[in-house]
């Protein structure tokens, strides 16, 4: 059965703080995973993976992709209060379609 | 950019009548558009994939007699949920695909309905 886990559920830090966010994949027909931020509404993108080791970055924000290991990071260097958010995962399969994570409760304190 | 909307955003209704969400691409066609479902503190389940002109598949357990897709045009999709009940009061996503094998997709705002 296709599945995407994510871990931790929940992380809880302090402003200036670097995060990892994981992702393992199990996923049939994989074709890319990708990364998003959901806050009060819709989850907004954030990268999508396709290689194995070529790193993305945007900003704060890097994402890598290990297709050996069916697995990927998430990174957040110098997080601030507008980080906190749900960071979901999902694997893109077959055609369009999307699995997603459980995602991670970010919260971020001053 | 690739702007999706939805409408209404929130909409309380009573149990038993019907009621209609309404997903728009704004800035570009969209080939694919996709309905999913969240609970609270659950991530999102897909309901159903609905391209442009053709019936829509539907995932596993997901009644398509209960939740009626309509893609009418490369811009419009519809999901109406008909005979609301309770247990349908939920977050309802929709998010739409340029299509080819790069593209990704871009999700609408959501539409939360309660249902008394």
């Amino acid at each position: 059965e296709d599945k995407v886990v994510q871990s931790p559920l929940s992380l809880v830090v302090h402003e200036g703080d670097t995060v990892t966010l994981n992702c393992s994949y199990e996923v049939t027909n994989f074709r890319s995973l990708l990364w998003y931020k959901q806050e009060k509404k819709a989850p907004t993108f954030l990268f999508m993976l396709t290689s194995s080791g070529i790193e993305k970055k945007s900003g704060r924000l890097s994402s890598i992709l290990d297709k050996k290991e069916l697995f990927s990071i998430l990174n957040i260097t110098a997080t601030q209060t507008g980080d906190s958010a749900v960071y979901l995962c999902a694997g893109n399969y077959n055609t369009d379609k999307l699995i997603f994570g459980t995602g991670t409760r970010l919260q971020v304190f001053p | 950019g690739a702007v999706v909307s939805q409408h209404p955003s929130r909409v309380i209704c009573k149990s038993g009548t019907s009621v209609k969400i309404e997903c728009r691409s704004l800035d570009f066609q969209a080939t694919t558009m996709f309905w999913y479902r969240q609970f609270p503190k659950q991530s999102l389940m897909l309901m159903a994939t609905s391209n442009e002109g053709s019936k829509a598949t539907y995932e596993q357990g997901v009644e398509k007699d209960k939740f009626l897709i309509n893609h009418a045009s490369l811009t419009l999709s519809t999901l109406t949920v008909t005979s609301a009940h309770p247990e349908d009061s939920s977050f309802y996503i929709c998010s739409a695909s340029r299509g080819g094998s790069t593209d990704t997709q871009y999700f609408g705002p959501g539409t939360r309905l309660t249902v008394l």
